[in-house]
């Protein structure tokens, strides 16, 4: 099956400095890359979608300047948490899509802590 | 309109019995209905999906109905196991727009 990968798993950092958070499609060429927000029980909240070479779109009240998006090749997007404030604190989790149909295809997710 | 609301918050199954998750839409334009199961501290992993073509489809244990008139559909899961003890989310998206909508999540614990 496809299989979405994500690294870091966890990560903790100091206020004010910035995260990268890796997303990789590792047997399937993913068109489309999803970056979702989950607080602790809630829903899924979709962040931005990327289309590999092109500009990430992102969802209203998202800031794009604070949550980079880059989604440089088919296998690989990746989300940069710019200075991380103690309130960016929360689970990320990528999803990935190919052409073939319309199933997205989840990572396990990255913890971030912000001190 | 683009809602998918969902019920219950959480339920409580003893094993062997039959879990029933519902949700319901309102736009019409929806054309995917996919269900996904969530264990603590991972990512969601898809279940089993449906199209409004069909009214059910069945994959083991899981099953889902659809009830396009209704607009409402719902997952079965049958002998349910402490096992199955996850959090469960409908979503639903339309056309070649591969955007979620989700539903707000169903916390399912199944008692030995």
């Amino acid at each position: 099956g496809a299989v979405v990968s994500q690294h870091p798993s966890w990560v903790i950092c100091k206020s004010g400095t910035s995260v990268k958070i890796e997303c990789r499609s590792l047997d399937f060429q993913a068109t489309t890359m999803f970056w979702y927000r989950q607080f602790p029980k809630q829903s899924l909240m979709l962040m931005a979608t990327s289309n590999e070479g092109s500009k990430a779109t992102y969802e209203q009240g998202v800031e794009k300047d604070k949550f980079l998006i880059n989604h440089a090749s088919l296998t690989l997007s990746t989300l940069t948490v710019t200075s991380a404030h103690p309130e960016d604190s929360s689970f990320y989790i990528c999803s990935a899509s190919g052409t073939m149909n319309r199933e997205q295809f989840f990572g396990p997710g990255t913890r971030l802590t912000v001190l | 309109q683009q809602q998918v609301k969902q019920s219950p918050q959480s339920l409580i199954v003893q094993k062997g019995g039959i879990s029933i998750i519902n949700c319901a839409y309102e736009n019409t334009a929806f054309d995917y209905f996919p269900w996904y199961q969530q264990f603590p501290g991972k990512g969601p992993a898809l279940l089993i999906a449906i199209r409004p073509d069909v009214s059910e489809k069945k994959e083991g244990r899981f099953t889902i109905s659809f009830n396009k008139s209704a607009k409402q559909f719902s997952l079965h899961i049958m002998d349910s196991q402490p096992g199955d003890s996850a959090t469960y989310f409908c979503a639903a998206s339309r056309g070649s727009n591969y955007q979620l909508i989700w539903g707000a999540g169903t916390k399912l614990i199944i008692k030995p």
